[in-house]
């Protein structure tokens, strides 16, 4: 399996601009989960999905950020507008929605916003 | 809320030396618990995953530890590699839950050659 697959893996971007973040989990998983790491505040799970359906979204950090699962092998995080911070790593992790399986990470894809 | 502390920091360490990584947290009401490595610039690798269930969990030089009634996991590395250097994270799901973890702050380990 190639793993959880994230694209871009670094994007510049000017604020204001619309940015759309990629991630492929792993075929088989069916949960998905979409985390922010930045060094003042660490990992931040931003939100997560069971079968394509958002299951808790509490950590979006404001209505310029929303995610889509359509289908089970494909899932987007889109910032609109961007803002300088915003800058962070990215980061999509998949598992199976179950007490025995823990998360495998994608490789993260780095944001900066000028 | 589920908080994580980690401690050391970071560590800096000769090779060959034995070293203990701690994760301590909060509620105790937990499922499973996840110690991952992360390199400078990567993503995170998976290493270990403890069930409530276990006491402890072993991958070739690595052996982790659970203890929830005192709210503390420990990474035992064995004859550490500068290879091994890298961020130390624990992942410590919510309260009664499995899928919305915490990750803690991480440990940077160096070993040194």
């Amino acid at each position: 399996d190639a793993g959880v697959i994230q694209s871009p893996r670094h994007e510049v971007t000017e604020m204001g601009q619309e940015v759309t973040l990629r991630c492929k989990p792993i075929s088989g998983h069916n949960s998905l989960f979409w985390y922010r790491q930045t060094m003042m505040r660490g990992l931040e799970l931003l939100i997560y999905f069971n079968n394509n359906v958002p299951i808790d979204d509490s950590g979006m950090p404001e209505d310029r950020f929303s995610a889509k699962m359509p289908n089970a092998s494909f899932s987007t995080l889109k910032i609109q507008p961007s803002e300088p911070r915003d800058s962070a790593v990215y980061f999509c992790a998949s598992s199976l929605s179950s007490r025995d399986y823990g998360y495998t990470f994608g490789s993260g894809t780095r944001l900066t916003v000028v | 809320k589920q908080e994580v502390t980690q401690i050391p920091a970071a560590l800096s360490v000769p090779e060959g030396e034995n070293l203990v990584l701690n994760c301590s947290f909060t509620d105790s009401a937990i499922y499973n618990l996840q110690w991952f490595r992360q390199d400078p610039g990567k993503g995170l690798t998976s290493l270990l995953l403890i069930q409530s269930s276990q006491r402890e969990q072993t991958s070739g030089r690595l052996n982790a530890s659970l203890d929830k009634s005192s709210g503390r996991s420990t990474l035992y590395i064995a004859a550490s590699q500068p290879g091994d250097s890298a961020t130390y994270l624990c992942a410590v799901p919510q309260t009664g839950g499995y899928q919305k973890v915490t990750f803690g702050i991480g440990t940077k380990l160096q070993v040194i050659p």
